[in-house]
């Protein structure tokens, strides 16, 4: 199976800053990344696709980069609406396994 | 407008099965590809299993010959039917609906079922 290793696993920030969440998967999986937010009690909403595609509706300060066995989420200027939890996930091959998780707080 | 809704969650007894349904509203499911992720109490997203438009099916080792996920497409619902519940497969599951590129991400999310194996 395929692990992905989110770090930081918890960060605390204030509004305004920059945000840069890593994951690194234990073996190439081309771009076949999505980056998920999660608030508490709610299901997780699709940030971004293949590794860098902003999904629509979503707001231009999250950006993804990334290939190979690297990645990153990056929050150019954190918004009070953004303090959830961060998941990313590979779909190139099965199990389609998630990261741990990056809960994001304020400082 | 485009939505899952997941039903049939509950307090099952170790041992016992569930059918766990997501019904889609906007799309039809029998052209995406859909899947279930689960979520323990205080952990992380774990992915459970997956269909394709073809039929073809995958699952995490921990659940198969236990699961069994499949479709309705007269219902236009996906199905989770689970079996031999452990205590281990507490959880909130939620199913999603892929995007249009084979394998891109999931887009759309149900609101979750809990399922509580206990005696």
């Amino acid at each position: 199976d395929i692990q992905l290793t989110q770090s930081p696993s918890f960060l605390s920030a204030s509004v305004g800053h920059r945000v840069t969440i890593t994951c690194r998967v234990s073996r190439g999986i081309n771009s076949f990344l999505a980056w998920y937010q999660q608030k508490p009690g709610k299901a997780p909403k699709l940030l971004i696709y293949a590794a860098s595609t902003l999904q629509s509706g979503v707001p231009s300060r999250f950006s993804g980069s990334g290939s190979g066995t690297e990645f990153t989420l990056t929050i150019s200027s954190l918004q009070p609406e953004d303090f959830a939890t961060y998941y990313c996930q590979q779909l190139n091959s099965y199990p389609l396994t998630f990261g741990g998780g990056t809960k994001v707080e304020i400082k | 407008e485009v939505q899952l809704v997941e039903s049939g969650g509950g307090l099952i007894q170790p041992g016992g099965s569930l059918r766990l349904s997501c019904t889609a509203s906007g799309f039809n499911v029998s052209i995406s590809y859909m899947t279930w992720v689960r979520q323990a109490p205080g952990k992380g997203l774990e992915w459970v299993s997956i269909l394709y438009s073809a039929g073809i099916t995958y699952y995490i080792d921990s659940v198969k010959g236990r699961f069994t996920i499949s479709r309705d497409n007269s219902k236009n619902t996906l199905y989770l039917q689970i079996n031999s519940l452990r205590a281990e497969d507490t959880a909130v599951y939620y199913c999603a609906r892929g995007r249009e590129r084979l394998n891109d991400a999931f887009d759309i999310w149900g609101q979750g079922t809990m399922v509580t194996v206990s005696s």
